[in-house]
């Protein structure tokens, strides 16, 4: 079984373009989620996707941030324009529940630099 | 400000040692989960607890549950390289609202 699929794995832009994630998750799951992970630190929460609708946006910087899950399969996380500050790992990941509980299963990530 | 609080936030140790990771906060969790992470790679669950005061083995890692659902423990007898990793707790609540700690970075040296 093929597991949660992102990309690009890497991506370095100047500050104020945009840039776009891709992520494609664990067929039958559900639940899908974007994290952002600073350096040496753990995941922080951006958005979780029940199916198609976002069913919790509230760590989501909405004035530069946008995600989509369109039929309720893969997503897309924008950012514009970027700032010096967004360079992180983006990660996705999507879940099951499984013996009463959920199941995360990540992706590698997508390194952003911004410059 | 994190809601769960690891410590240590690095340990360095030899091939062999014993070693334990701390994970707290003051809030109760329904469940918590500890993930590994390799460097250029995603966290990958390595265990679930749910219960109060639940100790669960994986090998040599040892899992525990506080009994008030607020703090939990790992531990890993005799480590080897094979261990090293950015060690992540996870408290779950609203059954898959996940908040993750700040992580235990951990190098084994052979």
């Amino acid at each position: 079984e093929a597991g949660v699929v992102q990309s690009p794995r890497y991506k370095i832009i100047e500050k104020k373009q945009p840039v776009a994630f891709w992520c494609n998750p664990i067929s039958g799951h559900n639940t899908l989620y974007w994290y952002r992970q600073n350096l040496g630190q753990g995941p922080e929460l951006l958005i979780r996707y029940e199916n198609e609708e976002a069913v919790d946006d509230s760590q989501l910087p909405k004035d530069r941030f946008s995600a989509e899950r369109l039929k309720g399969v893969d997503s897309t996380l924008k950012i514009q324009p970027a700032e010096l500050g967004d360079s992180a790992v983006y990660l996705c990941a999507s879940s099951l529940l499984a013996g009463g509980s959920y199941e995360q299963y990540f992706g590698p990530g997508t390194r952003l630099t911004v410059t | 400000t994190q809601l769960l609080e690891q410590s240590p936030q690095f340990l360095s140790i030899q091939e062999g040692e014993n070693l334990t990771v701390y994970c707290n906060s003051s809030s109760v969790f329904s469940s918590l989960q500890w993930y590994r992470q390799e460097p250029g790679e995603g966290p990958v669950l390595l265990v679930t607890v749910v219960t109060g005061g639940e100790v669960k083995k994986l090998k040599r890692l040892t899992f525990q549950f506080g009994d008030a659902r607020k703090d939990s423990s790992l531990h890993i007898t005799a480590a080897q390289p094979g261990d090293t990793g950015l060690y992540l707790c996870a408290g779950v609540r609203n059954f898959n609202k996940f908040y993750f700690g700040s992580g235990t970075k951990l190098n084994v040296k052979p």
